[in-house]
């Protein structure tokens, strides 16, 4: 396994359009994380999924945003009707232990995202 | 509230000892870390440390925790200009998300 992989690595879109990243985490990774990135500043936090479950959402996820989690393995997050302010990178994570252990996060290369 | 901060910027010449400094606020954290990011790629976990202990070292890194100050920082010895890059630090707070500051651009002159 190499590591967390994101598809694709670079999107540009109309504004008003939908997107869609796909997320595979490192394999038998339990947790899975989404972040965004903008420019100069660190990765902040979107939502997480524990398996299939969803279990924290930030509130930088407006109802335009959706992840899902379908079989506990990848993920996939859907911006719908995007706007200029959506561009970005959308970072991937992974973690592969329970809760009340280290928390180490394994980071995906990224999908850059530019709305024009 | 959780919130990291860190410099913006740091310079220093091959073969010196870098010193990257942050300072968290949540002192629920129970570890914090150290990642690095070069352009166009995304963070590598460089180190970490657990929130009872003061010092950690691994091979050129050496992680200092004031917990009382709620002061990180980051040493790294006979700096490479391969250690070009930006550097977070994050806390875990109170939750399974990391908090990630802001990112300290560190400038390895040869």
């Amino acid at each position: 396994d190499t590591g967390v992989s994101q598809n694709p690595r670079h999107k540009i879109t109309k504004r008003g359009q939908n997107v869609t990243f796909r997320c595979d985490p490192i394999s038998e990774h339990n947790r899975l994380y989404w972040y965004r990135q903008t420019l100069g500043q660190g990765p902040e936090f979107l939502t997480y999924f524990q398996n299939e479950a969803q279990l924290e959402k930030s509130r930088l996820l407006s109802d335009r945003f959706s992840a899902e989690r379908p079989k506990g393995s990848f993920s996939t997050l859907e911006i719908q009707r995007t706007e200029q302010g959506d561009s970005a990178m959308y970072l991937c994570a992974s973690s592969p232990r329970a809760a009340g252990f280290n928390n180490e996060q394994f980071f995906g290369p990224g999908t850059r995202l530019t709305v024009l | 509230g959780e919130d990291v901060e860190q410099s913006l910027f740091l310079s220093v010449r091959e073969g010196d000892s870098s010193v990257i400094n942050c300072t968290y606020t949540d002192s629920s954290s129970t570890y914090l870390y150290w990642y690095k990011q070069e352009p166009g790629a995304g963070l590598q976990l460089l180190t970490y440390i657990f929130s009872n202990m003061d010092m950690k070292q691994d091979q050129r890194l050496t992680v200092l925790l004031n917990k009382k100050d709620k002061h990180l920082s980051l040493r790294i010895a006979d700096t490479q200009t391969g250690d070009s890059a930006i550097y977070f630090c994050a806390e875990d707070g109170s939750s399974y998300k990391l908090i990630f500051g802001s990112g300290t651009r560190l400038l390895v002159r040869p």
